[in-house]
């Protein structure tokens, strides 16, 4: 069963602490993104990779971090740095970078307390 | 700058006629624009794309055209039903840079 999968779905965390969400894919895409979306937002780019150990800062990177080691994985890190972590985060793929459609995965919806 | 906009936040109409949703854009010559649609709490669901040389594309009972002069996509559901009450995303995309979205617009159908 293919898909894009993004864990957890709720994640909890105090003021000051790094914290990684997931995303894995299995359908061979090569390249996979990470966005913000605020409440009446659109989506806002994070990061993205158009191939295994790259990838490209996008509109709002400050206070985040990726990386890219293996195909299916684009794990996203969210450092005390970012002064406003509370948000729904979306993870996405598409078979290759620019004009493909993507494909999202449910989302983590972070809560920084 | 470059600029995205739908035609409102919010769009209620009644149950078995036509929404209309609009997207316009300025400062931006996308090679393909695409619309999804988002039910609350999940990621977005990819519906349609259309290419700078198409006109209108159409799937079951969606139609999007694209105006590359007038920089306009108007994105319509016919028979609508309560069933299609989501978000609707579009997104433009230059070919070899990411994806830009606007803000959606949601549509709500009553019964």
């Amino acid at each position: 069963d293919g898909g894009i999968t993004q864990s957890p779905k709720y994640l909890f965390r105090k003021e000051g602490q790094n914290v990684t969400l997931s995303c894995e894919q299995n359908l061979n895409h090569d390249a996979m993104y990470w966005y913000r979306q605020d409440p009446g937002q659109g989506l806002r780019l994070i990061y993205y990779s158009q191939i295994v150990n790259d990838f490209q800062k996008g509109d709002i990177a400050e206070g985040y971090s990726v990386s890219r080691e293996k195909k299916e994985s684009f794990p996203l890190t969210v450092t005390s740095a970012q002064k406003n972590p509370t948000a729904f985060y979306l993870c996405a793929s598409s078979i290759r970078h620019g004009g493909d459609t993507q494909y999202f995965g449910p989302g983590t919806r972070l809560t920084v307390l | 700058s470059q600029k995205i906009e739908q035609n409102s936040e919010a769009l209620n109409i009644q149950e078995g006629k036509t929404a209309t949703l609009t997207c316009n854009y300025t400062n931006y010559s996308p090679a393909y624009l695409q619309w999804y649609r988002q039910d609350p709490g999940r990621g977005p669901v990819f519906l349609l794309l259309i290419r700078e040389n198409e006109k209108e594309k159409r799937k079951e009972r969606l139609k999007v055209t694209f105006d590359t002069t007038l920089k306009q996509s108007l994105f319509h559901i016919t028979a609508s039903q309560p069933a299609d009450s989501a978000t609707y995303l579009c997104a433009l995309d230059s070919r070899n840079t990411p994806l830009v979205f606007g803000k959606g617009t949601r549509l709500s159908v009553i019964a």
